[in-house]
């Protein structure tokens, strides 16, 4: 079965500033996608960047990007430029063929 | 990508009572997926439905405790059954995405479900 890991609880980040959040994960399957969302405090699920496996292009949504390692089974997420609004929780998943597999999870709080 | 309206946004049960959970989606979408988020956990997959068909459980969660209901393809309810004060959760509904799995899932608003 898939795995996410999240080894970051928590983390902060001065506001302008940049951050990194870490995911790995664990599949033996080649073809599968791969997400960051963002949860605020309201709870809406917000989907702030994809990727696809196949692609070695990292994928980039305005200040955000990832740095996608097949090889090395990671996808972590660079938020640039940090905002008082990113401060949320954020969830790396897996999307193969069966069901989407969420980590457990980094708070990142931004300081003003 | 589809909108998702989930409600109630938010309820205080009594336990031993049931909660039924709406998730109305502004598209035809063939798979719907319901979540239960713990207090301060992740996202647990309850279970998959399909319209036309039963849904499918994960491990570790039953029909009879979660009945799930998907008359159409716009349209699925959970309901959580006898409910006890270890059922306090945001639930959440999901879907595919009619543009298929890489553009996303699309999240409902949640329900936080607070069980006395």
């Amino acid at each position: 079965a898939q795995t996410v890991t999240q080894s970051q609880p928590e983390m902060s980040v001065q506001e302008a500033e940049t951050v990194t959040l870490s995911c790995t994960y664990d599949t033996s399957e080649s073809d599968y996608y791969l997400f960051w969302y963002k949860q605020p405090p309201s709870r809406q699920m917000i989907l702030v960047i994809r990727q696809e496996a196949y692609k070695q292009q990292n994928a980039t949504e305005n200040r955000f990007s990832v740095n996608f390692q097949k090889a090395a089974k990671s996808f972590s997420l660079k938020i640039s430029d940090s905002q008082l609004g990113d401060a949320a929780m954020y969830f790396c998943a897996y999307g193969g063929s069966e069901k989407l597999v969420f980590g457990k999870g980094t708070k990142l709080t931004v300081n003003p | 990508s589809a909108v998702i309206s989930q409600k109630p946004s938010r309820d205080i049960c009594q336990r031993g009572t049931s909660l039924t959970i709406q998730c109305q989606v502004d598209s035809q979408v063939t798979m719907m997926f319901w979540y239960r988020q713990q207090p301060g956990q992740s996202l647990t997959l309850i279970a998959t439905a399909n319209q036309g068909s039963e849904a499918t459980y994960e491990s570790g969660f039953v029909i009879d405790k979660f009945p799930i209901s998907r008359p159409n393809l716009t349209f699925s309810t959970l309901t959580v059954s006898n409910m006890s004060p270890e059922d306090s959760s945001i639930y959440l509904c999901s879907d595919e995405g009619a543009e298929g799995a890489f553009y996303g899932y699309t999240f409902g608003s949640g329900t936080r479900l607070t069980v006395v």
